[in-house]
């Protein structure tokens, strides 16, 4: 079974300070990991996609990296700020032509002042 | 980036009533949409894939004629809820392919139903 885990399963930081989030998975084959952003009440909104060959990318404050040898990666955001609160879903895609997509349950950040 | 809508973003409603719920695509053409459905603090749920002009592919344990697809047109897609219990009270969110190299999908902000 494909499976997305993601850790912290929640995690409070102050404002201005990096924090770094973790998923590993179990999809096989692999196509590419995506990061999404969900709002509370909102739906889920693209950070970054990566394929296998692609170790990191980023998009302003978030960096994400990719290790597809041991499946793992993080996504880092770098200086919070309090509209970074927020769900952090880890996605994984098995086959570009099927579009079934593997879901972590999402790390909840919440930035305080 | 693509957009995609979602209408109402939330509805109440008793016991027993149909509930349609819309997904649009906004400024591309989506041949596929997919529905999802999120309890609270869970991930996303993959309910069914909507295919324009032919019937929709639900997912194992959905119920076909509780929850109707209908994907009348490359950019509209609705679900309808027929007969609302309150255990159908959920966050669904749909989300659409645009076609590009990664077949991103791109969701549309939700919709809370509250049955009550």
């Amino acid at each position: 079974k494909n499976q997305v885990e993601q850790s912290p399963q929640s995690l409070i930081i102050l404002e201005g300070k990096n924090c770094t989030l973790q998923c590993n998975y179990t999809v096989s084959p692999f196509s590419n990991l995506r990061w999404y952003k969900q709002d509370t009440g909102r739906g889920p909104v693209s950070l970054t996609i990566m394929t296998f060959s692609e170790n990191t990318k980023s998009n302003g404050r978030y960096t994400a990296t990719l290790d597809a040898d041991t499946k793992q990666s993080s996504l880092h955001i770098t200086a919070s700020q309090l509209s970074d609160s927020a769900s952090y879903i880890c996605v994984v895609s098995a086959d570009p032509n099927d579009y079934k997509l593997s879901f972590g349950a999402g790390t909840t950040v919440t930035v305080r002042a | 980036g693509a957009v995609v809508s979602q209408h109402p973003s939330r509805v109440i409603c008793k016991s027993g009533t149909s509930v349609k719920i819309e997904c649009r695509s906004l400024d591309f053409q989506a041949t596929t949409m997919f529905w999802y459905r999120q309890f609270p603090k869970k991930s996303l749920m993959l309910m069914a894939t909507s295919n324009e002009g032919s019937k929709a592919t639900y997912e194992q344990g959905v119920e076909k004629d509780k929850f109707l697809i209908n994907h009348a047109s490359l950019t509209l897609s609705t679900l309808t809820v027929t007969s609302a219990h309150p255990e159908d009270s959920s966050f669904y969110i749909c989300s659409a392919i645009t076609g590009t190299t990664y077949n991103e999908q791109f969701f549309g902000p939700g919709t809370r139903l509250t049955v009550l």
